[in-house]
């Protein structure tokens, strides 16, 4: 079946305005996760949905940085005002909740100019 | 918090060569561990687990054991081949949030012909 997908693969953008990134998970799964991956860095989460729970945010690292999920399925990262720090790889990934293998994405490659 | 701490690369080993790639990890409970793997050009994608003391997971010729006494987990393989190069993350699962995920650094592995 499908893996996960996220959208689009690439974006430049100019250093303070918005951005939107999109994740479709597999289907069926009820938690949905974002990570942020910086060169030659490690893999840095952001958020994670769980079925109808309040999210865990724990990992956003400014107020610049949201998140929404909706209808238990897509969902859409937003970053306002982007800085050049926030140029990165923007990964999403999804599972069942409790199995612990989590799917991921391609990645979302953002660049900050 | 919880963390994971791996081998730094990048590792440059002849095809055939034995490899290891440390890993050891800082958790309260009792998290499951795993090893992904991006390819080049690839998403992240599993490529062992282990969820309990002196478990061993295995795949692809890879293995790792899950030592509580030395809080590690270890990657080895007994002969790699140039398809084996990648960047493997270690990660653990969080106990406190059963889905959650906390990776390490990765480590970038180059085989040579």
């Amino acid at each position: 079946g499908a893996g996960v997908s996220q959208s689009p693969s690439n974006k430049v953008t100019e250093k303070g305005k918005d951005v939107e990134l999109r994740c479709d998970p597999i289907s069926g799964h009820t938690a949905l996760y974002w990570y942020r991956q910086s060169l030659g860095q490690g893999l840095e989460f952001l958020i994670y949905f769980q079925g109808n729970s309040a999210p865990d945010k724990s990992g956003l690292p400014s107020d610049r940085f949201s998140a929404e999920r909706t209808g238990g399925s897509v969902s859409t990262l937003t970053i306002q005002r982007t800085q050049q720090e926030d140029s990165a790889v923007y990964l999403c990934a999804s599972n069942t909740a409790g199995t612990g293998e989590q799917f991921f994405g391609p990645g979302t490659r953002l660049t900050v100019l | 918090g919880n963390s994971v701490t791996q081998m730094e690369g990048p590792v440059t080993l002849s095809e055939e060569a034995f490899l290891t790639i440390n890993c050891t990890y800082t958790a309260t409970g009792y998290p499951s561990l795993f090893w992904y793997v991006q390819y080049p050009g690839e998403g992240l994608q599993l490529l062992l687990k282990a969820t309990k003391a002196d478990d061993k997971g295995s795949n692809k010729g890879f293995e790792a054991t899950y030592r509580k006494e030395t809080t590690s987990f270890h990657l080895e393989k007994g002969s790699v081949q140039v398809s084996d190069s990648a960047v493997y993350f270690c990660a653990l699962s969080d106990s406190s949030s059963a889905s959650k995920i906390i990776f390490g650094s990765g480590t970038r592995l180059s085989i040579r012909p």
